[in-house]
């Protein structure tokens, strides 16, 4: 079945360093891939898509690619802030519009 | 205007109790689903609605029902609640024919003591 691996956290950077969580998925078919986020106390916000191989979606900074060949969509953002802290979550939405999550990736950014 | 919301946000109840939580979207979207949250902010879907319907029904305890009256409305009621139910609960509702993701609500935290 569909499934979403993100890497662990949590993730411990300066404010304005170099942010990459990766995202690889195992599906059938062609899904489309979304990175949401929440920040403490909320409920999930969706901060970007990509809806086919080679599509880059972006949102406040943060971009991610869709590799078909790599089967991935790995989060970046180029300069984190303090209110980029919050859990990051990779998911993927396939044939059924069922959106299966992994299991999220705590950012704690330090000022 | 608030797109998808529940209430309550909290509810704090004892075990053995039965309690409802209540959404509505006002995004005139199609679908509607239940998702839990445990303590290490895994999300795992509970159920779909597609308007009025039942599309997913995963593996669930039948002490959770799922009602939804209408497109715009899907309530969650949990008979004889046990201590593993204390999690947060969100609603979410999406267009089927689109790929623009979920609208979720701000979630219901249910402590069971």
């Amino acid at each position: 079945g569909n499934s979403v691996t993100q890497m662990e956290g949590p993730v411990t950077l300066s404010e304005e360093a170099f942010l990459t969580i990766n995202c690889t998925y195992t599906a059938t078919g062609y899904p489309s891939l979304f990175w949401y986020v929440q920040y403490p106390g909320e409920g999930l916000q969706l901060l970007l898509k990509a809806t086919k191989a080679d599509d880059k979606g972006s949102n406040k900074g943060f971009e991610a690619t869709y590799r078909k060949e790599t089967t991935s969509f790995h989060l970046e953002k180029g300069s984190v802030q303090v209110s980029d802290s919050a859990v990051y979550f990779c998911a993927l939405s396939g044939a059924t519009n069922k959106l299966i999550f992994g299991t999220g990736t705590l950012l704690a950014v330090q000022p | 205007d608030t797109a998808v919301s529940q209430t309550p946000k909290y509810l704090v109840t004892q075990m053995g109790n039965d309690k409802s939580i209540k959404c509505e979207q006002n995004l005139g979207h199609d679908t509607m689903y239940w998702y839990k949250q445990d303590s290490k902010k895994f999300l795992k879907i509970m159920f779909s609605y597609n308007n009025k319907e039942l599309i997913i029904n995963e593996t669930v305890p039948n002490r959770f029902s799922p009602k939804s009256p209408d497109k715009a409305h899907l309530n969650l009621h949990i008979n004889s609640l046990e201590l593993g139910d204390s999690a947060v609960y969100f609603c979410a509702s999406s267009q089927a024919t689109d790929n623009y993701g979920y609208t979720f609500g701000s979630g219901t935290r249910l402590t069971v003591v």
